[in-house]
This record gives structure tokens, sequence and C-alpha cells, in this order.
């Protein structure tokens, strides 16, 4: 089975840095998903991390390490329209194809 | 690409009757699609992982009678909320992988049940 750990919410003001730490435990390993959800919509993929390190893409970043079982988003100069819930999803290696998600972090963003 | 739609993006229906929710890959094939359910404020459940063809491999839990899953062709899957109770009001969201070198999966709009 799976064990994904995630902050539950987090707050942070528009124009700041926020990272949203995800730890996890599973059968085997093919990588790692961030998605974004806003309210009442479906989840939009963010990043897929395979390998050890850092990969940037615009204001976000996503990190992992596997031997730590730890992967971190980071969202850079927050606008409003980034507040919604981040979720992490840990690729299993044996079940291969299942696709299961954290409890996801709902980032707030205020002015 | 990877456009998935849902539908219908909402639906009421009376207690026991039954509801069925669309999933279609529009420009891809999908070989394997999941779905989901979303309580508010909670994350994302996964129901099933249906893959073309076979029959879908159901999360512990999940009743696989009420919730019957059919995925016939590679771009569509069907999720049927048989005997619905106003319990199964939820979030249904669908998702497709195409299996062809992208590892990510694209997610269909949702569709909200509301069992009256």
């Amino acid at each position: 089975g799976q064990n994904i750990d995630q902050p539950t919410e987090m707050t942070a003001t528009e124009g700041a840095i926020v990272q949203i730490n995800c730890t996890y435990q599973t059968s085997g390993f093919n990588g790692l998903f961030w998605y974004q959800q806003h309210a009442g919509e479906a989840p939009t993929f963010l990043s897929y991390n395979v390998l050890d390190g850092l990969e940037e893409k615009g204001r976000f970043s996503s990190f992992l390490s596997r031997s730590k079982g730890y992967s971190y988003l980071l969202l850079k100069e927050l606008q409003m329209k980034d507040s919604a819930s981040y979720l992490c999803a840990p690729r299993p290696g044996a079940a291969g194809n299942k696709l299961t998600f954290g409890g996801g972090t709902r980032v707030l963003v205020k002015p | 690409g990877a456009v998935v739609s849902q539908h219908p993006s909402w639906v009421i229906c009376k207690s026991g009757t039954s509801v069925k929710i669309e999933c279609r890959s529009l420009d891809f094939q999908a070989t394997t699609m999941f779905w989901y359910r979303q309580f508010p404020k909670q994350s994302l459940m996964l129901m099933a992982t249906s893959n073309e063809g076979s029959k879908a491999t159901y999360e512990q839990g999940v009743e696989k009678d009420k919730f019957l899953i059919n995925h016939a062709s590679l771009t569509l899957s069907t999720l049927t909320v048989t005997s619905a109770h106003p319990e199964d009001s939820s979030f249904y969201i669908c998702s497709a992988r195409d299996g062809q070198g992208r590892a990510e999966a694209f997610f269909g709009q949702g569709t909200r049940l509301t069992v009256v």
C-alpha cells in the first residue's frame, strides 16, 4: 500500500514563496506527481519527478529525494490565483497503473 | 492535446435510481482510466482502476455491484451508480492515461451528483 503525508493547510502572502512538503512510502517507486486543484474543479498536472533533484518550471519547482521518500513543491512569486489544493501522488512500481493521492495541501494566498 | 471529457457535469437524481457518468479521451487512446470520488474539502479517493477490455480493479471498501465500471473501448469508460442513495452524493472525477510514454494522467471536468 501507500502512505502519503502532506500538511493540511498553508497560508502565505502574495509575492512570497511557499514550500509544500510531501513524504511517502510506497511498494516500489516509479516517480512522483504534483497536481493543482481549484475548489470544485478537476486537478491539473503540474510536474512529474522520476530522478532525484530539482526541476524548475516557471514559478513552480519540484524536488525529489528517492532515498528519503521525500518531495516538495515550491511556489514562487505567489499570486492570488495560486490559492488551491496541491496534491502529491507517488507512482508505485509494482502496482504500476494506480494513481492515489495524499490528502492535499490547501494553500491560501492573502493580499 | 490530452483532453478528457466527462459527462454530465452535474446531475440530480432520486433515491433508488441509477446514474451513468461517461468519461471520454478525445485525442488519445486511454489504456487506463481511474475513477475517483471527492467529498467537500477532502482529497480525491480512488474508487477503481480500469483497463480497456478487462474488469475494473476496485479499491477496498468500494462496492463493485453498486459502482459499475465499463471500459469498453480505448476512448470511453463509464461509471454507473446503481440504486443511488443520498450518501452517494459527491463529486466524481475520472482520469485517463495513454500509456504511450506520457506518465501523467489527465482529468475530466468532474460530475457533481446529488441524490434526493
